[in-house]
């Protein structure tokens, strides 16, 4: 399988707290992206990182890959309860998606 | 807005029936994608097409078909159900395949099969 791997695979932290949550893949990739799923729904996208790029941001998240390392984190600055979800890695060949296991992130009010 | 709709949010079949799962985009994509999703396993690929009647195997084809007759709409069959084919199957799609942007989810099926 080519799918990464997303660490921890759970996490609770207070409101207010800072998440950070990690990524690994296994195969060279012309970008990394991040998606949130709320409980029983489909996955929404949350921000995208290009090979070329180390460090990326939008709102209150920060992305960061080591193509080097083959491993990208995911940090939520300042949480909300509604920030309560799972979190997954995607990396993208070019041909196809490959998906993490997923963080599930519980943001207690 | 952007929209990938299933047909069915909750299915419950039996053993040995044939599934039918509908998706369609509204955005001109030319990329479809059926996953699976199970719990400690992740979103794992079945099948994905770049274009009309055209199709690839992804990850586990196994026990799965597809369909792609309109460039909008792309259908997971299953033809004989059996248990282990209970899951969520999402259905998602992207632009094309030169361009490396988002996958566009759709809410999700939930199949139970008994």
């Amino acid at each position: 399988s080519q799918q990464g791997e997303e660490d921890p695979q759970a996490l609770s932290i207070q409101e207010g707290e800072n998440a950070t949550m990690n990524c690994s893949y296994k195969t060279s990739i012309n970008n990394l992206q991040w998606y949130r799923q709320n409980s029983g729904r489909g996955l929404v996208h949350l921000i995208l990182i290009r090979s070329n790029e180390r460090e990326k941001h939008s709102g209150r998240l920060r992305v960061t890959l080591d193509t080097s390392k083959k491993s990208s984190s995911l940090l939520i600055t300042a949480s909300r309860a509604a920030d309560t979800a799972s979190y997954f890695c995607a990396s993208n060949t070019g041909n196809q998606f490959y998906f993490g296991t997923g963080t599930s992130l519980t943001v207690i009010p | 807005d952007v929209k990938v709709t299933q047909s069915s949010r909750y299915l419950v079949k039996r053993t040995g029936e044939k599934v039918f799962l509908e998706c369609v985009q509204d955005m001109d994509h030319e990329n479809m994608f059926w996953y699976r999703q199970d719990p400690g396993l992740g979103l794992r690929l079945i099948y994905f097409s770049y274009d009309v009647k055209m199709k690839e195997k992804g990850d586990i084809p196994e026990g799965y078909s597809v369909s792609r007759e309109k460039k909008e709409r792309f259908s997971l069959i299953l033809e004989s159900a059996s248990t282990n084919q209970t899951s969520m199957y999402l259905c998602a799609s992207s632009l094309d395949r030169g361009h490396y942007g988002e996958l566009f989810f759709g809410e999700g099926s939930r199949l139970t099969v008994l």
